[in-house]
C-alpha cells in the first residue's frame, strides 16, 4: 500500500507566475483535500474534491482551483502567484471524505520571490 | 470564539516531566477530534483520535469535554523525541474537513 505523494518536493516562483502542484492519493482512497500552511501557522483548507467532484472550499481566491483525475490523483494550480502564497502545501488522502481519517503527505514547499 | 484556538507555548520542559495542552473549539455539534503531531519542515501525522469523553495510548492520554468545548492532551514521561508541534484538529461544519489550531510547540531538554 502506497502512501500520499507530493510533487515536486520543492519550488521557487516569481510574483504573477502560475503553479501546478500535484498529489497522487494512497491506494484505495477516493478524496483528496488540499491545505496551505504558512510558517508559525495551522494549515488552512483550501478545497476538498470527492471523486473528481469539489466537495467543499475554504476562503482562498478563485485563483488557486484544482481539479481531480479518475485515477483520483489531484493538482492544485494557483494562478497569479503573491508573496504572501509563499506556504508549504499539503495534501491529504482519505476514503469517502475522510470517514477513517486523513493521510496526510510531505507536502511542496512553494516560495515566491 | 476562534474555530479551534491553542496556547501556542513553547513548552520547554525537562525529559521525564508530565506536559498537558490544551484546545477550546467553537462547533459544539463536532462529535470526533485529532491531535495531529508535525515535525519540523515535516507532514502532520495523526496521533490519537478522540471521540468519546477521551482515550489513553500508551503515555497519552487526550480528554474531551462537551460542555466546555475542550480537548486536552497529556504526555507522561515525555522523552526528547516527543519534541514537536502538536495540532489540535475539529472537524467543521459544512464541507470543511478538518480545521487545524495554530499548534503547540513542545522542547523536551535533556
Amino acid at each position: 500500500e502506497t502512501g500520499v505523494t507530493q510533487s515536486p518536493t520543492h519550488l521557487i516562483k516569481t510574483r504573477g507566475q502560475q503553479v501546478t502542484l500535484r498529489c497522487s492519493s494512497q491506494s484505495g482512497h477516493n478524496t483528496v483535500s488540499w491545505y496551505q500552511q504558512a510558517l508559525g501557522q495551522g494549515p488552512q483548507f483550501i478545497f476538498q474534491y470527492y471523486r473528481e467532484e469539489e466537495n467543499g472550499r475554504g476562503n482562498f481566491p478563485p485563483r488557486f482551483s484544482g481539479l481531480q483525475f479518475p485515477n483520483y490523483s489531484s493538482e492544485l494550480n494557483v494562478n497569479a502567484l503573491e508573496l504572501d502564497d509563499s506556504a508549504l502545501y499539503l495534501c491529504a488522502s482519505s476514503l469517502n471524505r475522510g470517514i477513517n481519517g486523513y493521510t496526510f503527505g510531505s507536502g511542496t514547499r512553494l516560495t515566491v520571490v | 470564539r476562534k474555530e479551534v484556538e491553542q496556547d501556542p507555548g513553547p513548552f520547554n520542559v525537562p525529559e521525564g516531566a508530565t506536559v498537558a495542552f490544551n484546545c477550546t473549539y467553537s462547533n459544539s455539534a463536532s462529535q470526533s477530534f485529532f491531535w495531529y503531531r508535525q515535525d519540523c519542515r515535516k507532514e502532520p501525522k495523526l496521533l490519537m483520535s478522540v471521540y468519546s469523553s477521551g482515550n489513553e495510548d500508551g503515555r497519552f492520554t487526550a480528554q474531551l469535554n462537551r460542555a466546555s468545548q475542550y480537548i486536552s492532551l497529556l504526555i507522561r514521561d515525555s522523552k526528547l523525541s516527543d519534541s514537536a508541534t502538536y495540532l489540535c484538529v475539529v472537524p467543521a461544519s459544512g464541507n470543511t474537513p478538518l480545521v487545524f489550531g495554530k499548534g503547540t510547540r513542545l522542547s523536551v531538554i535533556a
